[in-house]
């Protein structure tokens, strides 16, 4: 099984400045179509999870521009260029390259 | 959208059926998921399903126990869960999967296994 590992796991963030976080995989996840199958999402209080980010730095219908996914092979980083009040929440990375589909651990943004 | 249903309480060694209504895009056309959320924890696959034939993956905890099936006739998916542990007491949502992710995903429903 591929293991996803975040980090942090807590991320306490002021509006209006950046947050990163961090996600690896056991082993890369380069498609044979030369995408990386590594998605983000994110889960708000009380609600279910919603893709962000899908194929490593693709953003989903909707997902504002302040969110972003880089990386390659086996690390990839979500960047948040400035944090808003409803961006809290846990966020997680996924990997669906190989079965089973596997998710990080979840990283916990809260506003300072 | 996708609309789950079927959760309750059950006992230990129990059965239970889930079910998944879908509408907005044609159902057919998509491979469909099931993921779930223990209290307090984070997210783990359950099973994934193929367009038009009942043949579906799972993670090895289920497998055996649990049979992912379809009828795009009725743009349903299901989860039948036999031989339920306590350790299968969690939220579960349908999800629909696309081009190596789930992109759409359902409000759960949830599954308390307790005696």
């Amino acid at each position: 099984d591929i293991l996803m590992t975040q980090s942090p796991l807590s991320l306490p963030v002021t509006p209006g400045e950046p947050a990163s976080i961090s996600c690896s995989s056991s082993q890369s996840l380069l498609r044979s179509d030369g995408h990386n199958n590594l998605n983000w999402y994110l889960q708000k209080p009380g609600q279910s999870p919603q893709l962000l980010i899908f194929l490593l730095s693709n953003r989903a219908s909707g997902v504002p521009a302040r969110f972003s996914g880089s990386g390659s092979g086996s690390n990839f980083t979500l960047k948040i260029s400035r944090v808003e009040a409803e961006d809290v929440g846990v966020y997680y990375c996924m990997q669906a390259l190989q079965s089973p589909i596997t998710f990080g651990q979840g990283t916990r943004l809260e506003i300072k | 959208q996708l609309v789950e249903s079927g959760g309750g309480s059950v006992q230990p060694g129990g059965s239970l059926r889930l079910s998944c209504a879908a509408s907005g895009f044609i159902f057919s056309n998509y491979w469909m998921g099931w993921v779930r959320q223990a209290p307090g924890k984070g997210l783990e696959w359950v099973a994934n399903i193929k367009l038009g034939v009942n043949d579906g993956y799972y993670v090895d905890s289920v497998k055996g126990r649990f049979t992912i099936s379809r009828d795009n006739g009725k743009n349903s998916l299901y989860l039948q869960m036999s031989g339920l542990r306590a350790e299968d007491t969690a939220i579960y949502y349908c999800a629909r999967a696309y081009s190596g992710t789930f992109d759409i995903w359902g409000q759960g429903t949830m599954v308390t296994v307790s005696s």
